[in-house]
């Protein structure tokens, strides 16, 4: 499969603390995207890590790439119970003309 | 700035009937993107548009999918006939650069197959 994928599959929090997602993939990437779904919303885009890039901040949200290990993570901190979302991680793969989804976190904050 | 439309929200349907969606992305984005997202599952690609030419349909069944964009602008996509499996929700998305950018999405048909 060209897809990604996310671990843990499910998450549960409470809110305040902090929420980490790791996402692996396959092949070689020019960036690396992490979008959020609410439940029965469409997605939404929230940060785009380049390959040559090995960490970016937006807001409460960090990410990470290493494209040694064809891994990144998500770290959202301070939850807040409006983050409960699946969040998904879409590579953009060298030679390829579409984003690769992976198969999402489900993230439940917990009030 | 008006996001991605798409129509209807919902549709239930019997096997081997027909359905269509309607996407209008968002104004000045060149390039569109169907994607079937089944329950559970991350969306999959099934076509790209840039402008009104298809760039990737590899994974469109096109046995019975198709989709077209005729003037450059709105899309439509169309099931016929549908069996069980192609109950999903299909989400219609725009950017303004392809495949390296942003992708914006609209909230999505959702399609339920009897």
């Amino acid at each position: 499969s060209q897809q990604g994928e996310e671990d843990p599959q499910a998450l549960s929090i409470q809110e305040g603390e902090n929420a980490t997602m790791n996402c692996s993939y396959k092949t070689s990437i020019n960036n690396l995207q992490w979008y959020r779904q609410n439940s029965g919303r469409g997605l939404v885009h929230l940060i785009l890590i380049r390959s040559n890039e090995r960490e970016k901040h937006s807001g409460r949200l960090r990410v990470t790439l290493d494209t040694s290990k064809k891994s990144s993570s998500l770290l959202i901190t301070a939850s807040r119970a409006a983050d409960t979302a699946s969040y998904f991680c879409a590579t953009d793969q060298t030679g390829a003309n579409n984003l690769f989804f992976g198969t999402g976190t489900r993230l439940t904050v917990i009030p | 700035e008006a996001g991605v439309a798409q129509s209807p929200r919902y549709k239930i349907i019997e096997k081997r009937q027909s359905v269509a969606f309607w996407c209008n992305p968002i104004s000045g984005h060149a390039t569109l993107y169907w994607y079937q997202q089944i329950l559970g599952q991350g969306p999959k690609l099934l076509i790209q548009f840039q402008n009104n030419g298809v760039v990737d349909d590899s994974q469109l069944p096109k046995d019975r999918f198709s989709a077209e964009r005729l003037k450059g602008v709105d899309s439509t996509l169309k099931i016929q006939p549908a069996k069980l499996e192609d109950s999903a929700v299909y989400l219609c998305a725009s950017s303004l650069v392809r495949s390296t950018g942003e992708l914006f999405f609209g909230e999505g048909s959702r399609l339920t197959v009897l």
